[in-house]
């Protein structure tokens, strides 16, 4: 089983759409969770941490299930901009041990 | 905030050279680095992991002794790939861990190498 794992998509939506993205992650010991966005095979950059309570940062939501091993991303009111590659990542443990990354979701905002 | 300096951006060199990444945090220091590699249309992969003064960590499947990671002072990591193919070619990418300040992993812009 992978350690994260993302539907790939690609997700096409018209400008002004909701978007849900979902992620699961196979190692009960991570301790941070987080989505990144990657344009054009540059480095990622990141858009937020994930925490237990849910966490908004403006049109973007996140959310985290220890349970069951889930996180999510919710983009409202998508633009254009928001057209990228969104990466899940969790951490292997405690703070400072290395990132891993899921596969990606892409979704392309049109006019 | 912290800043890792990676270089260079791009590469292109003959198959059976080798070529050295460097990456340098500017402003902190960094005793953990991180070493990813990306193909096309797939996520990054986590290649090995150094900390400043010992043996990298090596991921299951990635050979050690084809990619050499030094990290032998808290400001510089470099990862050479030896006797480089084409299978080779990716995008390289590393990430520190930062410890202090603004807390948190930063990542490098990115090595393109070609393989030709």
């Amino acid at each position: 089983r992978k350690e994260v794992e993302q539907d790939p998509g690609p997700f096409n939506v018209p400008e002004g759409a909701t978007v849900a993205f979902n992620c699961t992650y196979s190692n009960s010991a991570s301790q941070s969770f987080f989505w990144y966005r990657q344009d054009c095979r540059k480095e990622p950059k990141l858009l937020m941490s994930v925490y237990s309570s849910g966490n908004e940062d403006g049109r973007f939501t996140a959310q985290l299930n220890r349970a069951s091993q889930y996180i999510s991303l919710l983009i409202r009111d998508s633009k254009l901009s928001d057209s990228a590659t969104y990466l899940c990542v969790v951490n292997r443990g405690q703070a400072g041990t290395a990132l891993i990354f899921g596969k990606g979701t892409t979704l392309s905002v049109s006019s | 905030g912290a800043v890792v300096s990676q270089h260079p951006s791009r590469v292109i060199c003959k198959s059976g050279t080798s070529v050295k990444i460097e990456c340098r945090s500017l402003d902190f220091q960094a005793t953990t680095m991180f070493w990813y590699r990306q193909f096309p249309k797939q996520s990054l992969m986590l290649m090995a992991t150094s900390n400043e003064g010992s043996k990298a960590t090596y991921e299951q499947g990635v050979e050690k002794d084809k990619f050499l990671i030094n990290h032998a002072s808290l400001t510089l990591s470099t990862l050479t790939v030896t006797s480089a193919h084409p299978e080779d070619s990716s995008f390289y990418i590393c990430s520190a861990w930062v410890a202090t300040g603004s807390y948190g992993y930063t990542f490098g812009s990115g090595t393109r190498l070609t393989v030709v």
